[in-house]
């Protein structure tokens, strides 16, 4: 079956820090991947996504390469600022009509 | 960009009640919407997908008699949970496909949470 690994948090970081969050997969067939994040209160929203190995999705700052040789899609920024305190779900779906399997989340906290 | 709505936002019902949730697409038409539910501080686990015109695929463990699911409209799917108990507390978020060809996009509702006392 398909799953999807994140690394467990949470993740505190001052501002201005480096961000990486690990994602690992399986799957069946040739996955897309997605990065969610979901503020407090709020629902979730696409931050990025990537169709095909050796893709790059980017969005606000954060970038995530489809990487098939690891089946790994980890999340990346350079410089995080408070307001990206929030958790971040990657996920995967086997084609684009289908229910998205998702990691377990990962909770990051960007202190001033 | 596309627009999914859920209603209620927060729901409190007593045990032994059923409760409603509406899942709408606001400005494109969905013939499958799926739920899920996102219990606190733990990850979505899917439910069952939601198919306009034909009955709901339920996920393995997923009670279809407790959480009945109805498509009703391209636009509108409802999941009514019955009988509630306080384990059915959660979140209950759901989504929809938009897009053509082989690309497409999951758009997810604000989600509902649902507390019974």
């Amino acid at each position: 079956g398909n799953s999807v690994t994140q690394m467990e948090g949470p993740v505190t970081l001052s501002e201005e820090a480096f961000l990486t969050i690990n994602c690992t997969y399986t799957a069946t067939g040739y996955p897309s991947l997605f990065w969610y994040v979901q503020y407090p209160g709020e629902g979730l929203q696409l931050l990025l996504k990537a169709t095909k190995a050796d893709d790059k999705g980017s969005n606000k700052g954060f970038e995530a390469t489809y990487r098939k040789e690891t089946t790994s899609f980890h999340l990346e920024k350079g410089s995080v600022q408070v307001s990206d305190s929030a958790v971040y779900f990657c996920a995967l779906s086997i084609t684009g009509r289908r229910a998205l399997t998702f990691g377990s989340g990962t909770r990051l906290q960007v202190q001033p | 960009g596309a627009v999914v709505s859920q209603h209620p936002s927060r729901v409190i019902c007593k045990s032994g009640t059923s409760v409603k949730i509406e899942c709408r697409s606001l400005d494109f038409q969905a013939t499958t919407m799926f739920w899920y539910r996102q219990f606190p501080k733990q990850s979505l686990m899917l439910m069952a997908t939601s198919n306009e015109g034909s009955k709901a695929t339920y996920e393995q463990g997923v009670e279809k008699d407790k959480f009945l699911i109805n498509h009703a409209s391209l636009t509108l799917s409802t999941l009514t949970v019955t009988s509630a108990h306080p384990e059915d507390s959660s979140f209950y978020i759901c989504s929809a496909p938009l897009g053509a060809g082989g690309s497409y996009e999951q758009y997810f509702g604000p989600g509902t949470r649902l507390t019974v006392t």
